[in-house]
């Protein structure tokens, strides 16, 4: 069954502290993508990528790195954590093409807090 | 760039009765298309319903939406909602404005809890 994976599913972080998120999907697409959600805010997107070796900055990039090492994972840094950085953190899988083309399948999430 | 504006945070209806969640949304391009998404509690969003033709209704799972361009919104509407129901739903938008890449612009969310 096709799906897409995150782990780890929960993480407590110290401020300061390092955090790699991570990403695996078998649907055989080549676009991904890191959101994090907050009440309020809805999805936000923190970067994508359109395949293996590719990554660009969405909308709130600033304090996250992604890396995508190959078509199937796609993961999330963040070198110094911070507080503010407490969320949940999604990652979504899509196919390239036009816009009707642009649903997205999304994982089970990621609870970070960092302390 | 695109936007997309659900103007209610949470929804209270009680079971049995209809309940529309509103979606508008701004953007400079023509070509469009809309995905209603829904997460239950501690689940991923999952995709409920699409459309990119105007005035065409959507259905899917009881609930249906109508893509207006001309009054840009894509409002989710159901007859008679289900405690099951009970979610966040959000809206969504792809457009050229996103060079083709796919990306979504999402809406705040809104939560509708049913009620017995």
């Amino acid at each position: 069954e096709a799906a897409v994976t995150q782990s780890p599913r929960n993480k407590v972080a110290v401020t300061g502290g390092k955090v790699t998120l991570s990403c695996n999907q078998t649907n055989n697409h080549n676009n991904m993508y890191w959101y994090r959600q907050d009440t309020g805010h809805g999805l936000r997107l923190i970067h994508y990528s359109y395949g293996a070796g590719s990554t660009e900055k969405g909308d709130i990039p600033d304090g996250y790195k992604a890396s995508r090492p190959s078509q199937e994972n796609f993961s999330l840094i963040l070198e110094l954590a911070t507080p503010s950085q407490t969320s949940v953190y999604f990652c979504a899988s899509g196919d390239a093409g036009g816009i009707n083309y642009a649903e997205q399948f999304f994982g089970p999430g990621t609870r970070l807090t960092v302390l | 760039g695109d936007s997309v504006t659900q103007t209610e945070g949470l929804v209270t209806v009680t079971e049995g009765l209809p309940v529309m969640l509103n979606c508008t949304y701004q953007t400079a391009y023509s070509d469009v298309a809309f995905f209603w998404y829904v997460q239950y509690l501690n689940e991923a969003p999952k995709l409920l319903l699409r459309s990119s033709t105007d005035n065409k209704r959507t259905e899917h799972q009881g609930f249906h939406a109508t893509l207006h361009k001309s009054s840009s919104s894509f409002h989710l509407q159901k007859s008679s909602v289900q405690l099951s129901d009970s979610a966040l739903y959000y809206c969504a938008l792809s457009s050229m404005a996103t060079g083709g890449n796919n990306k979504l612009t999402f809406g705040q969310g809104t939560v509708l809890s049913v009620i017995p």
